[in-house]
């Protein structure tokens, strides 16, 4: 089935505490990125890569990192996560970009 | 720059109603239009498209027509059922070297009472 994976589902933890939440697509998509939700903002992309080694900053890439070594993954990275990217992350991928995405279950990150 | 503008919410209806969510957009160049839903605990799914003026996307009974002189995509179906509630986002691309990024409006929750 052509899914895209994320993990963990739910996330606690604490303030400065390096994590990470992995993204995995089965499609051989080009394109991936990552967004955040929060309630009256809708998403907001935080990063995204155009291909393996490529990768860009979006409209909120503060207190984050990415990678792309291999086609499949793009982990998200919080070196050290603070109260304010408490929030719901959702990776997406696409073949080639232009609109239509296909979106993880979502990851909801609390920061205490 | 880009921004999607979609109307407050939630939504709420009783089942067989009409639904009607608006969406304006400013944009630079020319962009192609999205709606996209998201069903409790999920991700997004794409619900219909244009990507180009006077189109209009269909899909499950929805449809959305897209006007460029009033730079608007406003999401319609004529009866709604208690599976339609959900939030939808509407969401635009302008490409170029931002191919692939989506500009999403804030979401507008939906709720269908039998």
């Amino acid at each position: 089935e052509a899914q895209v994976t994320q993990n963990p589902r739910y996330l606690i933890t604490v303030t400065g505490k390096k994590l990470t939440v992995t993204c995995s697509q089965n499609m051989n998509h080009e394109y991936m990125s990552w967004y955040r939700q929060d309630p009256g903002l809708g998403l907001r992309q935080i990063y995204y890569s155009m291909n393996v080694e490529v990768t860009d900053k979006g409209d909120v890439p503060e207190g984050y990192k990415v990678s792309r070594k291999e086609k499949r993954n793009f982990p998200l990275i919080l070196e050290s996560p603070s109260p304010n990217q408490t929030s719901l992350y959702f990776c997406a991928s696409s073949p080639q970009g232009g609109g239509k995405l296909f979106f993880g279950s979502g990851t909801q990150l609390s920061v205490l | 720059g880009n921004s999607v503008t979609q109307m407050e919410g939630p939504v709420t209806l009783s089942e067989e109603a009409f639904l009607t969510i608006n969406c304006t957009y400013t944009a630079t160049g020319y962009p192609s239009l999205f709606w996209y839903v998201q069903y409790p605990g999920e991700g997004l799914q794409l619900l219909l498209k244009a990507t180009k003026a006077d189109d209009k996307g269909s899909n499950k009974g929805f449809e959305a027509t897209y006007r460029k002189e009033t730079t608007s995509f406003h999401l319609e179906k004529g009866s709604v059922q208690v599976s339609d509630s959900a939030v939808y986002f509407c969401a635009l691309s302008t490409g170029g070297t931002s191919y692939g990024k989506l500009t999403f409006g804030q979401g507008t929750i939906l709720t269908v009472h039998p």
